[in-house]
């Protein structure tokens, strides 16, 4: 069974220009996050999907953040703007049968 | 919002110790999950322990719940170099997603 995959694995960007991290998840999982992980510090919930509805989006900062999950799939988060506060690594996860949660990899973003 | 908070921060042993971390958390849970992160890496989901249970192994894990205290264990027999990693607790609410702890670091040096 294929994992979550996720893409890129890093990227680097100037202040103020745009990005945009693409996730699949396992085939099957109706339930899809993004979490964003500061160095140190564990994953914290930036969006969550059912299918290719949005359950939560509260901690999403809406004003530079977007994320889709077109067709109930994959997913893109986006962020436009991006700041040096943004240096982060975005981890996709879906969520299996007995509610574990399996990752991908995660894509580092370095924001100068 | 933080849920869980792991203790200690940081974990030095030497191979074949055992090693314990531990978890607390503010309010009730469905479950609580524990995963691994080696460095570079996205997170492996590790045990799930449900409200209703007090302990739960698999293999060289040992992890115990403790509603009452809002408290959770995770036990490492035997360590190896291997297991060297950040390990993490997250609860599960009903109506929320995953909430993670800042985690504890766990080195282990042959």
């Amino acid at each position: 069974e294929a994992g979550v995959a996720q893409s890129p694995r890093y990227k680097i960007i100037e202040k103020r220009q745009s990005v945009a991290f693409w996730c699949n998840p396992i085939s099957g999982h109706a339930t899809l996050y993004w979490y964003q992980q500061i160095l140190g510090q564990g994953p914290k919930l930036l969006i969550q999907f059912q299918n290719n509805g949005v359950v939560d989006d509260s901690q999403l900062p809406k004003d530079r953040f977007s994320a889709e999950r077109l067709k109930g799939v994959d997913s893109t988060l986006k962020i436009q703007p991006a700041k040096l506060e943004d240096s982060a690594v975005y981890l996709c996860a879906s969520r299996g049968g007995t509610g574990e949660l399996f990752f991908g990899e995660g894509s580092r973003l370095t924001v100068l | 919002s933080q849920q869980g908070e792991e203790d200690p921060q940081a974990l030095s042993i030497q191979e074949g110790e055992n090693a314990t971390m531990n978890c607390s958390y503010k309010t009730s849970i469905n479950n609580l999950q524990w995963y691994r992160q080696n460095s570079g890496r996205g997170l492996v989901h590790l045990i799930l322990i449900r409200s209703n249970e007090r302990e739960k192994h698999s293999g060289r894990l040992r992890v115990t719940l403790d509603t009452s205290k809002k408290s959770s264990s995770l036990l490492i027999t035997a360590s190896r170099a291997a297991d060297t990693a950040s390990y993490f607790c997250a609860t599960d609410q009903t109506g929320t997603a995953l909430i993670f702890g800042k985690g504890t670091t766990l080195s282990v040096s042959s």
